[in-house]
């Protein structure tokens, strides 16, 4: 079993819609999720973070936690086609600062 | 977040031969990593690069293979030796400060190995 796992993609919402992003991990010790949107050809860039669980939100993005259930999602509000890009879900323990990222999804807004 | 820069930012060598990365930051930061991203993969770390003694690998990674040196809290090296074209990949650097969890990443070195 992977550590962190995605829905798998690619994911094509139209212009304005909500994309919904999946995320599972294995371990239980895991205290930090972080979501990652990487652009080709360019590096990850953090939008998202999170600690406790319950609803973080930030603009068009917010970010759900459920440590029972081992989830963490990401809902892009009101997509625009410069969110077409890769997601990736990042775990961390609180003790070491490591991450383990999932292999991503694709997501495509069509305008 | 700081500002980080890596060095080169792309390189085309031969195998056989071994590459140096370097990670620049513009503030001192407590926590280095390096990360492989190969082609159509997501990030795996290779190992913590730690300020004064010797890097943490992960499993699969090893010391002879991805020399890596900090020699203080602004700047770290990766080396990748006697490369393969295996080794193709982007190669990543990443920040955090101790207590602050969050990592923020270099630029990248995309690397071909022919």
């Amino acid at each position: 079993q992977k550590e962190v796992e995605q829905n798998s993609g690619p994911l094509s919402v139209p212009e304005g819609a909500i994309a919904s992003l999946n995320c599972t991990y294995s371990d239980r010790g895991s205290q930090s999720f972080f979501w990652y949107r990487q652009y080709s050809g360019k590096s990850p860039e953090l939008i998202m973070s999170i600690y406790s669980n319950g609803d973080k939100e930030d603009g068009r993005f917010t970010a759900q936690l459920n440590k029972a259930s081992q989830y963490v999602s990401l809902l892009i509000r009101d997509s625009q086609p410069s969110d077409s890009a890769t997601y990736l879900c990042a775990v961390a323990r609180s003790n070491d600062y490591k991450l383990s990222f999932g292999a991503g999804t694709t997501v495509t807004v069509r305008a | 977040s700081a500002v980080i820069s890596q060095k080169p930012s792309r390189d085309i060598c031969q195998r056989g031969t071994s590459l140096t990365i370097q990670c620049q930051v513009d503030s001192q930061v407590t926590m280095m990593f390096w990360y492989r991203q190969q082609p159509g993969q997501s990030l795996t770390l290779i190992a913590t690069a730690n300020q004064g003694s010797e890097a943490t690998y992960e499993s699969g990674f090893v010391i002879d293979k991805f020399p890596i040196s900090r020699p203080n809290l602004t700047f770290s090296t990766l080396t990748v030796s006697n490369m393969s074209p295996e080794d193709s990949s982007i190669y990543l650097c990443s920040v955090a400060q101790t207590g602050v969890e969050t990592q923020y990443f270099g630029p990248g070195t995309r690397l071909l190995v022919l």
